[in-house]
């Protein structure tokens, strides 16, 4: 797997129901985001969450990271229809004066009304 | 406040053609990034730039993409003699500093015929 990919790479469910995207790695990262893309066009940060927590919520997001698993996972609850995006993660490996954040190919969630 | 921007968003060149792509990041943002993302792909990183240190080109494709940015805000992206294989949309991002969440703009389509 390349760095950064999630699973899987589309999920359909209906409003009212909950949505697990899982993102897995390959090397050791300083932080782990989220990011939603609507209409193929900018996207938007949801959550980062920093390799020394495992944790972290906002609203109905609920960002999980196991580093010993090289894995994240990213759930929403309750899903509305308004949710139907792609979700990307994304890892930033950077070092020294060396920028770098990698993203994934993304998960394509469909919420049916 | 006002958000990124980018110029134009939409852009049709013929090949051979040199195009220019224009980011005005979030004010006050010392950290600014370009990436592009093909259809259905993730996101590519291009450049990275901090404050007024040299930017990070690990990213570049090739020796016809170059950046500036000028004096450590806006920032344009130029493909020289475009092929059809740069087709794209180009995305950028500032954050406060690097390693924090990016605010990324609505992006530039670019088609290259």
């Amino acid at each position: 797997s390349q760095q950064g990919e999630e699973d899987p790479q589309a999920l359909s469910i209906q409003e009212g129901e909950n949505a697990t995207m899982n993102c897995s790695y390959k090397t050791s990262i300083n932080n782990l985001q989220w990011y939603r893309q609507n209409s193929g066009r900018g996207l938007v940060h949801l959550i980062l969450i920093r390799s020394n927590e495992r944790e972290k919520h906002s609203g109905r997001l609920r960002v999980t990271l196991d580093t010993s698993k090289k894995s994240s996972s990213l759930l929403i609850t309750a899903s509305r229809a308004a949710d139907t995006a792609s979700y990307f993660c994304a890892t930033d490996i950077s070092g020294g004066s060396n920028y770098k954040l990698t993203f994934g190919k993304g998960t394509l969630l469909t919420v049916n009304p | 406040g006002a958000g990124v921007s980018q110029s134009p968003s939409n852009k049709v060149t013929e090949k051979g053609k040199d195009v220019e792509l224009r980011c005005d990041p979030i004010s006050g943002h010392t950290a600014l990034y370009w990436y592009r993302q093909s259809l259905g792909q993730g996101l590519e990183f291009l450049i990275y730039f901090q404050g007024n240190s040299a930017p990070d080109k690990s990213g570049l494709p090739s020796d016809r993409f170059s950046a500036e940015r000028t004096g450590g805000s806006v920032s344009t992206l130029t493909i020289q003699r475009t092929q059809q294989e740069d087709s794209a949309v180009y995305l950028c991002a500032s954050s406060p500093l690097r390693g924090y969440e990016q605010y990324f703009g609505p992006g530039t389509r670019l088609t290259v015929t």
